[in-house]
């Protein structure tokens, strides 16, 4: 079962614009990943938040993560053609040692030139 | 260093059969999981083994099963195959530094078709 439900599940946009992607979530997490995949391929990481943390950036990417209120966005800024993929969120969890990934539903991107 | 491979991929099987998928991780890295990922369930994890044990089990039948050798390269097996196993089979690995927090690295998936 998927822990992450992300809202839109496709976005259309210009090239220079802002790309904005949510996604919430249902029980407690340690952390929550960040993944691109491009046409079908292997996933690729982007950021990392902690469940003690409410804000990350890394070059254009920006994420945030509200705990009380279940809830994740990614921010791409001044977005590219090369942007144009599928962006998932994971929640992670500690359990047996390790850190277990449940992903979410994806939200599709389209950057047009 | 090179990414994480996995062989092969592509694969065509009919129902009934068995299939074995390989991964090999990073240089370095311990820690192995697989996921399928298909239109209709998204990614699912499947399960993650760490220095050859299975550490965590995602929700699937016994017909699929796992391994990891002690270089920790891994392989995935599903018996008795089943049409709905049509899937793309992603691996990844992932460095243990400060447990339970580090990136997962995938490499480009097996596509299983099931006839």
């Amino acid at each position: 079962s998927q822990q992450g439900e992300e809202d839109p599940q496709a976005l259309s946009i210009q090239e220079g614009e802002n790309a904005t992607m949510n996604c919430s979530y249902k029980t407690s997490i340690n952390n929550l990943q960040w993944y691109r995949q491009n046409s079908g391929r292997g996933l690729v990481h982007l950021i990392l938040i902690r469940s003690n943390e409410r804000e990350k950036h890394s070059g254009r990417l920006r994420v945030t993560l509200d705990t009380s209120k279940k809830s994740s966005s990614l921010l791409i800024t001044a977005s590219r053609a090369a942007d144009t993929a599928s962006y998932f969120c994971a929640t992670g969890i500690l359990t047996g040692g390790g850190n277990k990934l449940t992903f979410g539903t994806g939200t599709q991107l389209k950057v047009e030139l | 260093k090179a990414g994480v491979t996995q062989t092969p991929r592509y694969l065509i099987k009919t129902r009934g059969q068995q299939v074995t998928l390989s991964c090999s991780p990073i240089s370095g890295h311990r820690s192995v999981s697989w996921y399928q990922q298909t239109p209709g369930q998204g990614l699912q994890f499947l399960f993650e083994y760490f220095s050859e044990t299975q550490r965590n089990k995602g929700n699937f039948p016994g017909r699929f099963s796992g391994r990891q050798f002690s270089n920790s390269r891994s392989e995935m097996n599903v018996s008795t195959l089943e049409l709905g196993d049509s899937a793309l089979y992603l691996c990844a690995s992932s460095l243990e530094g400060e447990i339970g927090f580090n990136e997962q690295f995938f490499g480009p998936g097996t596509r299983l078709t099931v006839l």
